[in-house]
């Protein structure tokens, strides 16, 4: 394990559904990242949060709604997606936003299927 | 902007023989560079960084990656490919300016290796 562990590892969901995925570090960083892995495409920044408030938020649809309650925990809520939204979604953190140059830790990711 | 460029989507080679992953950057600044490695199913684990320190940079599992700033490169390099070395490889580069900290992807070559 990498010290980022995200939950549940796999998803299959309904459009009308509502669920969410959890990612967890105790690496006491204090950036952490949601990212989408789809088939083909580049990884794809979805969300930074830097001491637990959002920093970044490139353009996701407002289907997909984070929360970071505290720096060791980070959310993604789900509701009402659509099948193109099936993808891998991966966590990272790290020491903090500045400091991206020493790289990132990721979790395994969570396999989302919409059906 | 910063942005990176894998020149190949699949490699093969037979084990034992030498591995040469390509990668090429564009940045307005010094850049800072990244090989991740993403077995499947899992997440995404560091395999070497370059931050402006030695141009040869060495990582796990005995890859290596050189930084040659005349070619804009940071080729991943092995002498002899294992078995386990199959898997999919990410050059990143960290970005500047308004979204300082993040880190680029490549699209991912994907290395397979053949008894």
């Amino acid at each position: 394990e990498t010290g980022v562990t995200q939950t549940p590892r796999h998803l299959v969901m309904g459009m009308t559904n509502k669920k969410s995925l959890k990612c967890e570090q105790h690496l006491g960083h204090n950036a952490m990242y949601w990212y989408k892995q789809s088939a083909k495409k580049p990884l794809e920044l979805m969300f930074v949060y830097s001491l637990e408030e959002r920093v970044e938020n490139n353009s996701v649809p407002s289907r997909f709604s984070p929360e970071c309650p505290n720096s060791s925990h980070l959310f993604l809520h789900l509701h009402t997606l659509q099948p193109e939204d099936s993808a891998l979604y991966l966590c990272a953190s790290s020491q903090d936003r500045a400091q991206g140059a020493v790289g990132y830790t990721f979790g395994s990711g969570t396999r989302l299927t919409v059906v | 902007a910063q942005s990176v460029t894998q020149l190949d989507s699949h490699v093969s080679v037979s084990e034992g023989t030498p591995v040469l992953l390509r990668c090429n950057y564009s940045s307005s600044y010094s850049p800072s560079l990244f090989w991740y490695v993403q077995h499947p199913n899992k997440g995404l684990q560091l395999l070497l960084k370059y931050t402006s320190a030695a141009t040869l940079v060495k990582g796990i599992n005995g890859f290596e990656a050189e930084f040659k700033k005349s070619e804009t490169s940071f080729h991943l390099t092995k002498p002899s490919a294992h078995m386990s070395d199959a898997a999919e490889y990410f050059c990143v580069v960290r970005a500047y300016g308004g979204s300082q900290g993040n880190l680029i992807f490549g699209k991912g070559t994907k290395l397979s290796v053949k008894p």
